[in-house]
């Protein structure tokens, strides 16, 4: 059983807000990854990071910024909120090596009216 | 590139039945890992299985087996004795040693797989 926690489960915010999407994980892994899935399709990678203060896009564009300040802690921003970021955002994270198993957290279910 | 096929949207199996999940991948690199997650209708990912590409047996955890055919590109996963519970969304994904994006999972599209009494 992984570890992995994001907060909240569900948000229902109005456009133009700035919402904060929580992340921990209590593994000591060093890479955590942020994925976005729409209803019913598969996850598209938007941000990781290989550890502390290091962190990159991923392949699918997002308005969204990361963070990587402590190892454990892994926030995904957004700073104007708009009905397009409606959708599911997963977190993950893994140990060092390159085909190790990520592991999921619970995910945030977004809402912008 | 590195793709992911799930050519089965949906299935049904009855209770107690095994059940075979299609996977096929396509990647240029030797060596890579392919996954297997459950994702409940509450949303979150739950991994299952794992198959390396030079593991000389096919991964088994419990209920689940993965029959990996390598020259074919193929690693269906096999539910053995299905339970209500199985009832989710799956999904196969691939990681491979191109180490842009920090090995980040390729998903398939899914299939949703419907257990009935």
């Amino acid at each position: 059983e992984a570890d992995i926690y994001q907060t909240p489960r569900y948000l229902v915010i109005g456009t133009g807000k700035k919402i904060t999407l929580e992340c921990s994980q209590t593994m000591g892994h060093d890479k955590m990854y942020w994925y976005q899935q729409d209803p019913g399709m598969e996850l598209h990678l938007i941000h990781y990071s290989y550890g502390v203060n290091s962190t990159e896009k991923g392949d699918l564009s997002s308005e969204s910024t990361v963070s990587r300040i402590r190892t454990e802690h892994f926030p995904l921003t957004l700073e104007s909120a708009r009905p397009s970021h409606t959708s599911q955002y997963l977190c993950a994270s893994s140990d060092q090596g390159l085909l190790e198993t990520q592991y999921f957290g619970p995910g945030t279910r977004l809402l912008v009216l | 590139a590195q793709k992911i096929t799930q050519t089965q949207p949906g299935m049904f199996v009855q209770e107690k039945e095994a059940v075979t999940l299609d996977c096929t991948y396509d990647t240029s690199d030797p060596s890579y890992g392919l996954f297997w997650y459950k994702q409940p209708s509450s949303g979150e990912m739950i991994f299952l299985i794992y198959q390396g590409s030079y593991d000389q047996q096919n991964a088994t955890e419990g209920r689940y087996s993965l029959n990996f055919q390598k020259a074919r590109k193929s690693a269906n996963l096999v539910i053995s004795a299905s339970q209500l519970g199985d009832s989710a969304m799956y999904f196969c994904a691939m990681r491979d040693f191109d180490y842009n994006q920090g090995g980040k999972l390729i998903f398939g599209q899914g299939t949703e797989l419907s257990v009935k009494p």
